[in-house]
């Protein structure tokens, strides 16, 4: 069975902080994995990896993905307290089917 | 539209009591994804559409659970005779079919339905 494991599953940081959270995973026919934040609503997309080593970055948020290893990690710089939130890691796998496998994410409370 | 939209964004039902859930994609999206979010737990995968086809049905319920995708109309999900462990966030998501590599494994979340089953 496809598994996605988070880490911590809650983190309490102080603005200005930087944050790395983690997600390892052990799929079948790995495609991608995605990060998505969850606030209130809907997840909201963050990024998508699918080759290792290849960091992608937007604003003050960046991910990288180690195929090897099975693992990603997406890092917050100088949060704020805005980034407080939900973040889920998911893997499409399985050959053609597309699903997502989420973890449970990962709470982040930034603090002023 | 741009944006995944759901309807209702709650809905209460008594046991036993029928319920229907409804999704607009993204126009121009193909795929269409439905998920369980128990208690704010990990999502668990449903079922999903490739336009009006079923996808992959892996994750439903055997019984009680049915879903479609029609053309020119929302894709719903019923549940018939609700339990009470039915109450949960339903999300649906929908993605490209053509585009860059990886557009069908990106997956755009609409805001979800609560179901409390009382």
């Amino acid at each position: 069975e496809d598994k996605v494991v988070q880490s911590p599953l809650s983190l309490v940081v102080h603005e200005g902080d930087t944050v790395t959270l983690n997600c390892s995973y052990e799929v079948t026919n790995f495609r991608s994995l995605l990060w998505y934040k969850q606030e209130k609503k809907a997840p909201t997309f963050l990024f998508m990896l699918t080759s290792s080593g290849i960091e992608k970055k937007s604003g003050r948020l960046s991910s990288i993905l180690d195929k090897k290893e099975l693992f990603s990690i997406l890092n917050i710089t100088a949060t704020q307290t805005g980034d407080s939130a939900i973040y889920l890691c998911a893997v499409s796998s399985g050959g053609s089917n597309y699903k997502l496998t989420f973890g449970k994410g990962t709470l982040l409370t930034v603090n002023p | 539209g741009e944006e995944v939209a759901q309807t209702p964004k709650h809905l209460v039902r008594g046991e036993g009591q029928k319920a229907k859930l409804y999704c607009a994609p993204i126009k121009g999206h193909s795929y269409v994804f439905w998920y369980q979010q128990v208690l704010k737990n990990e999502f668990k995968f449903l079922i999903s559409f490739q336009n009006e086809n079923v996808f992959d049905e892996t994750g439903m319920p055997k019984e009680r659970f049915s879903a479609k995708c029609l053309p020119n109309s929302p894709c719903s999900l019923e549940i018939q005779a609700t339990k009470l462990e039915d109450s949960a966030v339903y999300f649906c998501a929908s993605s490209q079919l053509g585009g860059l590599a990886g557009a069908r494994d990106t997956q755009y979340f609409g805001p979800g339905t609560r179901l409390t089953v009382l």
